[in-house]
């Protein structure tokens, strides 16, 4: 089946100490997105990669970053982690085929802060 | 800033009861979408709707698109236990954005 993969599925990580969470694609979707989601919270775009075009949200710390080394990957590094930035983290894919774009969420990563 | 207002923000429902949820805007969207998310898990898109006026369903959920554009509703019909869920109605407009919903937690009384 065509999908959405995140691994880890639960990341721990110490305060300060780079982590790097991954996203892969089956579906050969132009566009890859990682949102930031707190408990109770609808998810907040961070940044998204049309194929390898990089676009950042105005209000995403500099600390997040991002690369996709082909169309099937794309990862979420995490410079310095706080305490604040504990949280899930959703990679999803849209294929951007004229007007449609519907989005599809992989499960989350689960990142812990100790 | 852009917002979408989602209502009810919870439900405590019996089994078998029908649900409804609701997602308004004061701007237009082209795309209304509905996605479900359960604990630990990433949101399922559950229903894309892509035209004013549009009623689609899926299994026991129903979901249509406004004639102003402003608007889309979710029905859930007999519920069951396994609906248990926050569902986030999502708006879009031409560019990639996606603007979420507060969500509606639901929950079911076996």
């Amino acid at each position: 089946d065509a999908m959405v993969i995140q691994n880890p599925r639960y990341q721990v990580t110490q305060f300060g100490k780079p982590v790097t969470l991954s996203c892969s694609q089956t579906l050969n979707h132009n566009v890859m997105y990682w949102y930031q989601q707190k408990s109770s919270q609808a998810p907040k775009l961070l940044f998204h990669y049309y194929d390898k075009d990089f676009n950042n949200e105005a209000d995403t710390p500099d600390n997040f970053q991002s690369r996709r080394p082909n169309t099937s990957f794309c990862f979420l590094d995490i410079r310095s982690p706080g305490l604040g930035d504990a949280a899930m983290y959703l990679c999803a894919t849209s294929p951007r085929v004229g007007v449609v774009d519907t989005q599809y969420f992989g499960p989350g990563t689960r990142l812990t802060v100790l | 800033g852009q917002q979408l207002n989602q209502s009810p923000q919870s439900m405590f429902i019996q089994e078998g009861e029908d649900v409804s949820m609701n997602c308004t805007s004061s701007s237009i969207f082209n795309t209304w979408l509905w996605y479900k998310q359960e604990p630990g898990e990433g949101p399922v898109l559950l229903i894309a709707l892509y035209k004013a006026g549009e009623l689609t369903s899926n299994g026991r959920l129903t979901a249509q698109f406004g004639i102003t554009r402003k608007d889309s509703f979710l029905n859930i019909s007999a519920s069951i236990p396994s609906d248990v869920g926050i569902y986030f109605c999502a708006g879009q407009r031409s560019s990639y954005k996606l603007i979420f919903g507060s969500g509606t937690r639901l929950l079911v009384r076996p």
